[in-house]
């Protein structure tokens, strides 16, 4: 089936620093892939689309410039907490779909990252 | 209103009965619809989808779809305790495009209690 690799797994960072995830998809390619943030006991909510070759997609309320989602392969998408702050600190998880699979094939998830910052 | 609802629970069985899980949507035009199992700390992980009206079954999983009164539901046979977990509905509005994202329920908290 289709597997989706993040990494790290785990991460903690002091507070003003930068972290980067990546994303990748291991035995499919996906032009678009997708990353969700979920803080304890909620849901996930969907932070960026992140687009093959351009510009992410930002869900509102969400700053662009903070969480920097660079999509340079068909492969990999990263995300980039910048001057991370201790209320950044959550569970990011990232998913992706083949884009062979058309509209309705389901999303595959990464494992997800836990940032703690301090 | 919210897109996607769901009782969030939590809901307990006991094992080996059956765990009947609810979700309802907003969107008539909606056309996918899956069920993700998350535990604790970890990232969902796939259970089921389906497009068509009527049942799915896969082992002792059976997704449920009623488009015409909008819901989804999940029922796992001969529950066991490995099945508590936080179950995400999820759906996908009608397309508008490949890179339409799903949008998630809140999750039921399920608990099988041996």
């Amino acid at each position: 089936g289709a597997v989706v690799s993040q990494h790290p797994s785990r991460v903690i960072c002091k507070s003003g620093t930068s972290v980067k995830i990546e994303c990748r998809s291991l035995d499919f390619q996906a032009t678009t892939m997708f990353w969700y943030r979920q803080f304890p006991k909620q849901s996930l909510m969907l932070m960026a689309t992140s687009n093959e070759g351009s510009k992410a997609t930002y869900e509102q309320g969400v700053e662009k410039d903070k969480f920097l989602i660079n999509h340079a392969s068909l492969t990999l998408s990263t995300l980039t907490v910048t001057s991370a702050h201790p209320e950044d600190s959550s569970f990011y998880i990232c998913s992706a779909r083949p884009s062979s699979g058309g509209g309705t094939s389901p999303l595959h998830f990464g494992n997800g990252t836990r940032l703690t910052v301090t | 209103q919210k897109e996607v609802e769901q009782n969030s629970g939590p809901l307990s069985v006991p094992e080996g009965a059956i765990a009947s899980l609810n979700c309802t949507y907003s969107d008539r035009g909606s056309q996918s619809f899956f069920w993700y199992r998350q535990y604790s700390g970890k990232s969902p992980e796939l259970i089921m989808f389906i497009y068509s009206n009527g049942d799915k079954e896969d082992g002792r999983f059976t997704a449920q779809l009623n488009k015409a009164s909008q819901y989804v539901s999940l029922l796992i046979r001969d529950s066991q305790p490995s099945d508590s977990a936080t179950y995400l509905c999820a759906v996908r509005e009608r397309a508008r495009g490949s890179a339409r994202q799903l949008t998630f329920g809140s999750g039921t908290q399920l608990t099988v209690l041996p």
